[in-house]
């Protein structure tokens, strides 16, 4: 019954600092995706990957990083945290492609909340 | 660029009242609609979702929403809502045919309902 992993929940950190958001799924889906939330703004997409060794950029990377050695992990990356990134970060996965659409859609973890002071 | 507006932001409603919130999305081609929920303290859950045939798709919990093309728009319905449907409510788009499943989400309406 795990789905998507998020750690940590909830997160203060101090400017310039760096943190490393952990994400895992275990029901093998190729494609991930790192999104943040904010207030009135709804989800904007900062990366995702295509499967093991395959990330790009979204809407919104400027700040962060990201790796996938597996397909199992996304971790996502703050090298030098600003109040900016103050926001709900959420993962989530997806099967491949509209073959699958009987069961698509995404599959999101539960959130870390982070806030830079 | 494709974007996803909802229009109504916040939405307060009595308990056994009608719902619609409004979607409309911009992008010419073929898309793939859904609306995810947000309950408080938790993730986004998937509660409808429309590919292709019947406009009119039914979700979990009552919800269903209609797909008219010649208007963009995607509006979720529910007859008669119930205060545990308080919530945050996304409408969200991926052109059809690629593009990693990424998907662009409105801007959320925030419903609560009331006793």
């Amino acid at each position: 019954n795990a789905g998507v992993t998020q750690t940590p929940k909830f997160r203060i950190l101090k400017i310039g600092q760096s943190m490393t958001l952990q994400c895992t799924q275990d029901m093998n889906h190729n494609y991930m995706y790192w999104y943040r939330q904010d207030p009135g703004m709804g989800l904007k997409l900062i990366y995702y990957s295509v499967g093991a060794g395959i990330t790009d950029k979204g809407e919104v990377p400027n700040g962060y990083n990201v790796s996938r050695s597996t397909t199992e992990d996304f971790p996502l990356r703050l090298e030098l945290a600003a109040p900016s990134q103050t926001s709900v970060y959420f993962c989530a996965s997806s099967p491949v492609g509209e073959a699958t659409r009987q069961n698509y859609g995404y599959t999101f973890g539960s959130g870390t909340r982070l806030t830079v002071v | 660029a494709q974007s996803v507006s909802q229009h109504n932001h916040h939405v307060i409603l009595s308990e056994a009242a009608s719902l619609e919130l409004g979607c409309n999305y911009s992008y010419g081609g073929t898309v793939n609609l859904f609306w995810y929920v947000q309950y408080p303290g938790q993730h986004l859950q998937l509660l409808l979702k429309y590919f292709s045939g019947d406009p009119l798709v039914k979700g979990i919990k009552g919800f269903e929403a209609e797909f008219i093309k010649s208007k963009f728009s995607f509006n979720l319905r529910k007859p008669s809502v119930q205060w545990s449907d308080t919530a945050e409510y996304f409408c969200a788009v991926k052109p059809a045919g690629g593009g990693y499943n990424k998907l662009i989400f409105g801007a959320g309406t925030r419903l609560a309902v009331h006793p």
